[in-house]
């Protein structure tokens, strides 16, 4: 079974920080999720990656196999930027099925005007 | 942009009642699935449903629990006798095809309080 493991687990900073959360995992997988969970409970899909780096505005995910680890970057925070980060993998050996994710427990990020 | 909607957004049942969640997909996506979030806790999965069957199910996803796809466009999750620890968000998401890199779309949760 997969295990996906955050860090850090709580995160505050000042507007405009360049912020990094990191997710490692046990397991070789087909794709890693980043997703967005906001105070209301909803999760919005940020980046599905297998390898190398994504960018989405000020958003950056990167991914190394070799190591089973992957970052998310957010550059020039801004308070809008405060929700929950989490990572999830999707492998056969996750626990979640062939399809299903394997979540980590999240970052939650607080950014302060 | 098309999206996945779930109803209710919230839903309180007395234990030992039957519910029926419901979601509704993005309409050319093939794949669909199921995840819990207990209060305070990681998202799990629950189920994943493909082709009018269960393609893989977690050990949460007990007898009490089943899917189905009634009219080719509701996807449904049916908790046949409700427990107190089965209230927690529960997610719809669904994907346009098997291949690895085809994104994950989510709803926005049903919250299920069982009293």
């Amino acid at each position: 079974k997969n295990e996906v493991e955050q860090s850090p687990q709580n995160l505050t900073a000042q507007e405009g920080e360049f912020i990094t959360i990191n997710c490692s995992y046990s397991v070789g997988i087909s794709a890693l999720h980043w997703l967005q969970q906001h105070p209301g409970g909803g999760i919005v899909s940020l980046f599905m990656l297998s390898s190398g780096k994504k960018k989405h505005g000020r958003l950056i995910a990167t991914i190394n196999i070799q190591e089973k680890h992957s970052s998310l970057h957010i550059t020039a925070s801004h308070p809008r930027d405060s929700a929950v980060y989490i990572c999830a993998v999707r492998s056969p050996y996750s626990g979640g099925g062939a399809d299903g994710l394997t979540f980590g427990k999240g970052t939650h990020l607080i950014i302060q005007p | 942009e098309p999206e996945v909607t779930q109803t209710p957004s919230h839903q309180v049942t007395q234990m030992g009642q039957e519910v029926i969640l419901r979601c509704v997909p993005i309409s050319n996506h093939l794949y669909f699935y199921w995840y819990r979030q207990i209060l305070g806790q990681k998202v799990e999965f629950l189920v994943s449903f493909y082709n009018n069957e269960i393609s893989e199910k977690s050990e949460i996803f007990d007898d009490q629990f089943s899917v189905e796809r009634p009219d080719g466009s509701n996807f449904t999750l049916k908790i046949r006798s409700t427990k107190l620890e089965d209230s927690a968000m529960y997610f719809c998401a669904s994907r346009a095809s098997f291949i690895s890199f085809s994104p994950l779309h989510f709803g926005n949760g049903t919250r299920l309080t069982v009293t």
